[in-house]
């Protein structure tokens, strides 16, 4: 059985660092073609694709976000990080950590956390 | 890269069908079959329900079907019911730079 939980602060204020932990179980982060993904979501926004860090450790970033993003696994601990800086109020929103077979076909997130809630407020 | 386009929302009675729309380029849609639609209900995670365009995850319903022509991939549901009132995202692989390109989303509403 395939689960992923989101962890880290609900609160953080301006100017801080977000630091975001993903556990998960059922897969391995070794097995290739294996990949996870960050995904966050405003209050009554749409969904905006942040990160992915593959089986073999390449790593991708949202354009737009590339600059303040960094994603890392650690496979002994099924983990993966997620760290933002600089954060601001437009950045509050739910973050999702997301499974996805990276290698080709099949291409689609499969898993899904239940998602965390960070607020972005002094 | 920009998001890819759907309509803010769309709605329909029970019974009726319904599609949703989804706008890319000739760098995402226009030249992958990546295309997968994301099923989120009110405080909830998405839900994978149609893959690589057309293809239903075992227990989705035949009701939902996805299709594509040009840069325009497209979602339709049939026989709505009111369990289908939900936000729907469509996602998209850009190449190996932007591995994954989400849509607006479009509420769905039904009557």
């Amino acid at each position: 059985q395939v689960t992923l939980t989101e962890s880290g602060p609900a609160l953080v204020k301006p100017t801080q660092t977000l630091k975001l932990t993903c556990t998960f179980s059922g897969f391995s982060l070794t097995t290739p073609k294996m990949c996870v993904s960050w995904i966050r979501q405003p209050p009554g926004k749409a969904l905006e694709w942040l990160a992915r860090i593959d089986w073999d450790d390449d790593k991708y970033y949202s354009t737009s976000l590339k600059s303040r993003l960094t994603i890392s696994k650690d496979p002994s601990k099924n983990q993966v990080v997620l760290t933002v800086t600089n954060m601001d109020p437009v950045d509050t929103a739910t973050y999702y950590c997301a499974r996805i077979r990276c290698g080709g076909d099949p291409y689609y997130f499969d898993y899904w956390g239940q998602g965390t809630l960070v607020t972005v407020s002094s | 890269q920009s998001a890819l386009t759907q309509p803010a929302s769309v709605s329909g009675s029970p019974g009726q069908s319904i599609t949703i729309s989804c706008t890319g380029t000739g760098s995402d849609i226009g030249s992958y079959h990546l295309v997968s639609w994301y099923q989120q209900h009110p405080g909830k995670a998405p839900k994978v329900i149609v893959y690589e365009v057309f293809n239903r995850l075992p227990g989705v319903s035949t009701r939902f079907s996805g299709s594509k022509s040009g840069y325009t991939a497209s979602l339709t549901i049939s026989g709505l019911q009111a369990e289908d009132e939900a936000d729907y995202y469509c996602c998209s692989y850009g190449g190996s730079s932007t591995p994954v390109i989400f849509g607006g989303g479009t509420k769905l509403t039904v009557l």
